[in-house]
């Protein structure tokens, strides 16, 4: 079974400018979450996702949004891109919501310039 | 709101030795505890969890409610162990929302 991808895997903005990243789940999970990285902050959630709505999410400006389709694949967006939204964007994924475990996919490395 | 501390960045231990990464949170709730781990090059994934009460790859982990501790043992360590360790912790209500550690790496030398 194919595990979490998530697309790019790595991007360059400037700031100002809007970014939007891809995740899509395992076949057949459901809820997606997505979490911030940062050497300073470390591992921080954003957002979760189920049945493409919103049930959760963290301390973050409304610069940061997302959505989930009906296939279940997740889109995050962050704009007006400020130097410290540069980390690494994780998502992951579970079969649902009270599922115990979450997969994680390879994350995507941003940089603002 | 919901905190979790690790408070060791680094541990450098040898092989054979006892290991013993700390983790403690604060949460109002009764909460779920997990460890994550990260390997060099691979992906975040879930170590245990504490109602499982189960060992992994040797691991061990009780959750003290007293102390609001959920620290991670192995009586001995192997060099395959060398990782990066998340503790992580979720409200009752839902596991999605995970809080998580700045994460202690383990180094295991030969």
């Amino acid at each position: 079974k194919a595990g979490v991808t998530q697309t790019p895997r790595y991007l360059i903005k400037t700031r100002g400018q809007q970014v939007t990243l891809s995740c899509s789940p395992i076949s057949g999970h459901r809820s997606v979450s997505w979490y911030q990285q940062t050497p300073g902050q470390g591992l921080q959630f954003l957002f979760e996702y189920f049945s493409e709505t919103q049930r959760n999410k963290g301390n973050f400006p409304g610069r940061f949004s997302g959505r989930q389709f009906s296939n279940s694949r997740s889109e995050m967006n962050v704009s007006t891109l400020e130097l410290g939204d540069s980390a690494l964007y994780l998502c992951a994924s579970s079969l649902a919501p009270e599922a115990y475990e979450q997969y994680f996919g390879p994350g995507t490395r941003l940089t603002v310039t | 709101a919901q905190r979790v501390t690790q408070p060791e960045k680094l541990l450098s231990v040898f092989k054979g030795a006892p290991v013993e990464l700390k983790c403690n949170y604060s949460y109002s709730g009764s909460p779920e505890l997990f460890w994550y781990v990260q390997y060099s090059r691979q992906r975040l994934q879930l170590l245990l969890r504490h109602i499982s009460r189960e060992s992994i790859k040797g691991f061990t982990a009780d959750l003290n409610k007293g102390e609001t501790s959920f620290h991670l043992k192995k009586p001995f360590a192997q060099e395959e162990d060398s990782a990066m360790y998340y503790c992580a912790l979720s409200p009752n209500s839902g596991y999605s929302t995970l809080t998580f550690g700045k994460g202690t790496m383990l180094l295991v030398s030969p």
